[in-house]
């Protein structure tokens, strides 16, 4: 079975702190891993994914498959960056995506 | 482009109602979805449709709920009739059909209120 945890609900930290948003998955194959973001008032969209290997907005993620994580990074937070964080995972090719609860990231003055 | 449109935005009903929820996806776009996030939690499936049969309904409570994408392009998803527990919003995403998981492009959602 397909799981993704995001162990936080609510993440806060200061404007120019590093965040890391945590994500661990449960999967039997070899997955493709998402972060998807929902700034307020915006719909849902992709931020990146672990097959693209870039980095956006700042913020990178490395696929650790060893501990089946996949941790979202960002060494200098800014305030646009407040918003809802959602990984996601699909099995190699069959385009299903199951979310993680989400976590709410706030940036502080 | 144009994104994926969703209508309507809001809904409010009685418990026991219908409620159907309508959406257009990108053009091109053969593969759409429709996600339940209730209040608190991650969007999950209901189902996943390419061109216009099903992939994965596996989580669609179908004695309530059905969903249908006639001719391969817009949707249409129906719950009738409405507990208290279906309130939530209800998203409608759409991507290509390749190789490699194409991103999902989601619509606004339509929030749905079961009173």
């Amino acid at each position: 079975a397909q799981r993704v945890t995001q162990p936080e609900k609510l993440l806060s930290v200061f404007k120019g702190a590093p965040v890391e948003l945590k994500c661990n998955y449960s999967y039997s194959g070899s997955p493709e891993l998402f972060w998807y973001v929902q700034y307020s008032r915006q719909r849902l969209q992709l931020l990146l994914r672990h097959i693209s290997r870039e980095s956006i907005k700042g913020f990178t993620a490395d696929l650790n498959k060893g501990e089946t994580s996949f941790h979202l990074k960002k060494p200098f937070a800014q305030e646009e960056d407040s918003a809802m964080y959602y990984c996601a995972l699909s099995g190699q090719g069959a385009q299903k995506l199951v979310f993680g609860q989400g976590t709410r990231l706030t940036i502080n003055p | 482009e144009a994104g994926v449109a969703q209508s309507p935005r809001y809904k409010i009903i009685e418990k026991r109602q219908s409620v159907a929820f309508w959406c257009n996806p990108i053009s091109g776009h053969a593969t759409l979805y429709w996600y339940q996030q209730i209040l608190g939690q991650g969007p999950k499936l209901l189902i996943q449709f390419q061109n216009n049969g099903v992939v994965d309904d596996s989580q669609l409570p179908k004695d309530r709920f059905s969903a249908e994408r006639l001719k391969g392009v817009d949707s249409t998803l129906k719950i009738q009739p409405a507990k208290l527990e279906d309130s939530a919003v209800y998203l409608c995403a759409s991507s290509k059909w390749d190789r490699e998981s194409s991103p999902l492009h989601f619509g606004n959602g339509t929030r749905l209120t079961v009173t």
